[in-house]
């Protein structure tokens, strides 16, 4: 696609359930990141993933969260059992080669409320 | 691991002042800096990068930054700011070995008056 698609853009959810989120990056692109952004927080790294190899997942916060990556295309990012605290904007982004020389590109991102 | 920090949460300038956002990171050899800028309602933009040489980078919309190994830091400026540049300005840092994990500051917001 043109550029990096995030859905859905808006997802309210109650504490306790569980959501995905997608990431559609730029085809072509080989790496893939997650990020969150929270209320003066910056962005925080997540998960990175980088053709077939195996995906840095140093970032996540708890085993509450996972993502995937089906055929080195489309990601989902899965967050079980809600809490306020993972109230927050989260963004996707895609690189060609991702050997850290390149810009990324940044999705949309999927702003998760948590009640 | 490498780390970045942006100390200003926000910034406010007068339209037409000159304008320097600071950012200082850590990383044990020279690390690819970017500084990145997010409008109200649009994604996140890139202003420019440094990878190597020239340590004064020009970026888009009139940004230049310059890398100082001496002080580990990558400050943004702008000679004269238009009340269109207030947005949030992220500095982020990707290693040059491996490990490719771009890593972000928490940002400065940057307030234009009139």
């Amino acid at each position: 696609g043109a550029g990096v698609s995030q859905s859905p853009s808006n997802k309210v959810t109650e504490k306790g359930k569980d959501v995905e989120l997608r990431c559609d990056p730029i085809s072509g692109h080989t790496a893939l990141y997650w990020y969150r952004q929270s209320l003066g927080q910056g962005l925080e790294f997540l998960i990175y993933f980088q053709g077939n190899s195996a995906p840095d997942k140093s970032g996540l916060p708890s085993d509450r969260f996972s993502a995937e990556r089906t055929g080195g295309s489309v990601s989902t990012l899965t967050i079980q059992r809600t809490q306020q605290e993972d109230s927050a904007v989260y963004l996707c982004a895609s690189s060609r080669t991702g050997t850290g020389v390149e810009k990324l590109f940044f999705g949309s991102g999927t702003q998760l409320s948590v009640l | 691991a490498q780390s970045v920090t942006q100390p200003d949460i926000h910034i406010t300038v007068s339209e037409g002042a000159s304008l320097e956002l600071r950012c200082n990171y850590s990383y044990g050899a020279t690390p690819y800096l970017f500084w990145y800028v997010q409008s109200p309602g649009q994604g996140l933009q890139l202003l420019l990068k440094y990878f190597s040489g020239d340590t004064l980078v020009q970026g888009i919309k009139g940004f230049e930054a310059e890398f100082k190994r001496s002080q580990s830091s990558f400050n943004l400026r702008k000679p004269s700011v238009h009340w269109s540049d207030a947005a949030e300005y992220f500095c982020a840092v990707g290693p040059n070995t491996g490990g490719f994990k771009t890593i972000f500051g928490a940002g400065t917001r940057l307030f234009v008056k009139a």
